[in-house]
């Protein structure tokens, strides 16, 4: 069965001090990882996609990389306003359908 | 980033009535939109998968004859949630992705309330 898992489901960080998400998947036919911003009463904000093991991408204090069986989120030095729930879906063979693990909820306190 | 818009925000209504959500892809053509479900502090949950110019196909548990969803041109989906009741209020989110891409991108949500 098609999984995706998020942790921690929380996260408390003060300002400046760097820390990691995990996603782990089991994802048959993976055609992507996504990783997805939401703020509160908002639709997630797309923030990457990858397709292979190895690959990483970032943007400004983020940084994502993927393995066969999981993907990190980095944030390097957060600020408060990198507060949010991060969410990790999967993309596989069946159309576009994304599978979403459960999200992170992180707290930056300056 | 691709802009996936949805009217309205938010709305307020009584039970037993139906209300409609709108959900364009601004500066796209989608062929597929989808459509979530999310309540207070957890992740999202697909309710369908609506496909330009044919049935939906909803997730198990999903009433397809509740919740109504029609995909009238490459722009646009809607979805009518109907005979309302208190247990329908919820966050509900589409997105849409371009063909054959991978990336969805996602509304900002309507907060559909039932009093």
């Amino acid at each position: 069965e098609d999984q995706v898992t998020q942790s921690p489901e929380a996260l408390r960080l003060q300002e400046g001090e760097s820390s990691s998400l995990n996603c782990s998947y089991t994802v048959s036919g993976l055609r992507g990882l996504f990783w997805y911003r939401q703020d509160p009463g908002k639709g997630p904000e797309f923030l990457f996609t990858l397709y292979s093991a190895g690959e990483e991408k970032e943007k400004e204090r983020l940084k994502a990389t993927l393995t066969k069986k999981e993907s990190f989120l980095h944030i390097t030095a957060p600020k408060p306003e990198d507060s949010a729930t991060y969410l990790c879906a999967a993309g596989y063979n069946a159309g576009n359908m994304l599978t979403f693990g459960g999200g992170t909820r992180l707290m930056v306190k300056p | 980033g691709a802009v996936v818009s949805q009217h309205p925000s938010r709305v307020i209504c009584k039970s037993g009535t139906s209300v409609k959500i709108e959900c364009r892809s601004l500066d796209f053509q989608a062929t597929t939109m989808f459509w979530y479900r999310q309540f207070p502090k957890q992740s999202l949950m697909l309710m369908a998968t609506s496909n330009e110019g044919s049935k939906a196909t909803y997730e198990q548990g999903v009433e397809k004859d509740k919740f109504l969803i029609n995909h009238a041109s490459l722009t646009l989906s809607t979805l009518t949630v109907t005979s309302a009741h208190p247990e329908d209020s919820s966050f509900y989110i589409c997105s849409a992705g371009e063909e054959n891409l991978a990336t969805q991108y996602f509304g900002p949500g309507t907060r559909l309330t039932v009093l």
